[in-house]
């Protein structure tokens, strides 16, 4: 069982936005601003969407976007597309110098 | 443009030692810039958090797995890698290498494709 939970599965039409939330303790999430999001194509390498809670990579879409408060950070994707089909998964700095990452979302687009 | 690609056996029987190596090209491994970590997949769950290590310095593990891990990095190879020791049936999964930041050891910004291994008697 992941230390930090997530939705199993999310769904959402073309054109609309969703919201995946990652709820941990203020001993991981709570506690630091080192919060990521990876988005996963199966078969595929996983990708860095967005990084210390809020910050996008060079080259990722400006329809992602994450935000944190408290315990939860958030990974918002606006404008959905038949591409964001995918598996996303948070992660998060620990107080024991480690990380943890969320048990996975699987984003279907309607 | 950095890559990673991971390489070792895919198959092992329980109680043996997974070792994979990750060849890092386009960039040099050694570099204070960075961690080199490995994450895996077991088949139908989600990604699990193994371990990193920095160019020099202290080794990061999860709890869960320290008893049996060690992280490596061969600078002469430009590769790092991991051993797993007495592997179960638990343990097989798709096992990736990344590179991450110092400070910010969980922004995985460069992936290996991945590589598939097997416990099985």
């Amino acid at each position: 069982q992941s230390a930090l939970t997530q939705p199993a599965s999310v769904s959402g039409s073309p054109g609309q936005s969703i919201t995946i939330s990652c709820t941990g303790t203020n001993r991981d999430i709570g506690g630091y601003n080192y919060v990521s999001w990876f988005q996963h194509h199966p078969g595929k390498a996983p990708k860095l969407i967005i990084y210390e809670v809020s910050n996008r990579p060079s080259g990722v879409s400006n329809r992602f976007s994450g935000s944190k408060s408290g315990n939860t950070a958030s990974l918002t994707i606006s404008g959905l597309q038949a591409e964001d089909e995918a598996d996303y998964y948070c992660n998060s700095y620990t107080s024991g110098t480690t990380l943890e990452f969320g048990g996975g979302t699987k984003l279907t687009v309607l | 443009q950095l890559q990673l690609q991971e390489s070792g056996p895919g198959l092992l029987k329980p109680s043996e030692t997974l070792s994979l190596a990750c060849t890092v090209s386009g960039g040099s491994i050694s570099s204070n810039r960075y961690y080199w970590g490995w994450i895996r997949q077991p088949p139908g769950k989600g990604l699990e958090w193994i371990g990193s290590v920095p160019y020099s310095g202290s080794t990061y593990y999860s709890p869960s797995l320290k008893s049996r891990v060690t992280i490596s990095v061969d600078t002469s190879n430009n590769q790092f890698s991991l051993k797993l020791s007495s592997v179960v049936v638990a343990d097989t999964a798709v096992y990736y290498c990344a590179r991450s930041l110092v400070g910010a050891m969980g922004d995985f910004d460069y992936w290996g494709q991945g590589t598939l291994v097997t416990v099985s008697s």
